[in-house]
């Protein structure tokens, strides 16, 4: 089975622009997390979709969002870019919900805010 | 106030030495997964235990649900275990996910 991809890799954007991010999951997982890993704050969860409802959020503001579509891809989009938003994004999924499932994580697409 | 502590922050080891990383936590929890970060960014999930203990090769995670407290131990250490360790909580009302600032770990041949 193919892995859990991510697109793309690697972002540079400027200060106030918005991005989409792209997780397709492994095929039959249902569940997709979103992750931000900075050097300062270390991993921190985002949010987490199981068929297509946002089942969990982060403590982050409400310029990230995210969506999930029926076939279990999903979409995380950041508005109105800030510099602290530069880190590294990783989603998971899992089989069902991540509580009681092993989660296998993407390569992460790692964005760069000038 | 950290959910999830973890200790040590970096370890180094000579080869062959048995390591352990410990991870404490103050959540009600359902799981605790143990995660493993190589240079570049790739994460791969090494264990979810909920109770007792699980082996992987030379991998051992253990955890005491009453102290709040898991272990990962790594056997006669590799220079190819030289990797970024993460300990995970679930919080039990499922609306949190909680890292450790993760133990970086460098096995020297």
């Amino acid at each position: 089975k193919a892995g859990v991809t991510q697109t793309p890799r690697y972002l540079i954007k400027t200060r106030g622009q918005q991005v989409t991010l792209s997780c397709s999951p492994i095929s039959g997982h249902r569940s997709v997390s979103w992750y931000q890993q900075t050097p300062g704050q270390g991993l921190q969860f985002l949010f987490e979709y199981f068929s297509e409802t946002q089942r969990n959020k982060g403590n982050f503001p409400g310029r990230f969002s995210g969506r999930q579509f029926s076939n279990s891809r999903s979409e995380m989009n950041v508005s109105t870019l800030e510099l602290g938003d530069s880190a590294l994004y990783l989603c998971a999924s899992s089989l069902n919900r991540r509580l009681t499932d092993t989660q296998y994580f993407g390569p992460g697409t790692r964005l760069t805010v000038l | 106030k950290n959910e999830v502590e973890q200790s040590p922050q970096n370890l180094t080891a000579q080869e062959g030495e048995f390591i352990t990383i410990n991870c404490s936590y103050s959540v009600g929890i359902s799981a605790l997964h143990w995660l493993q970060q190589h240079p570049g960014g790739g994460i791969v999930s090494l264990f979810m235990l909920s109770s007792g203990k699980k082996k992987h090769g030379r991998l051992i995670a253990t955890i005491n649900i009453q102290e709040k407290h898991s272990s990962l131990h790594i056997t006669a250490s590799h220079p190819r275990d030289s990797a970024v360790y993460i300990c995970a909580v679930p919080e039990n009302t499922g609306n949190q996910f909680y890292f450790g600032t993760g133990t970086s770990l460098t096995v020297i041949p």
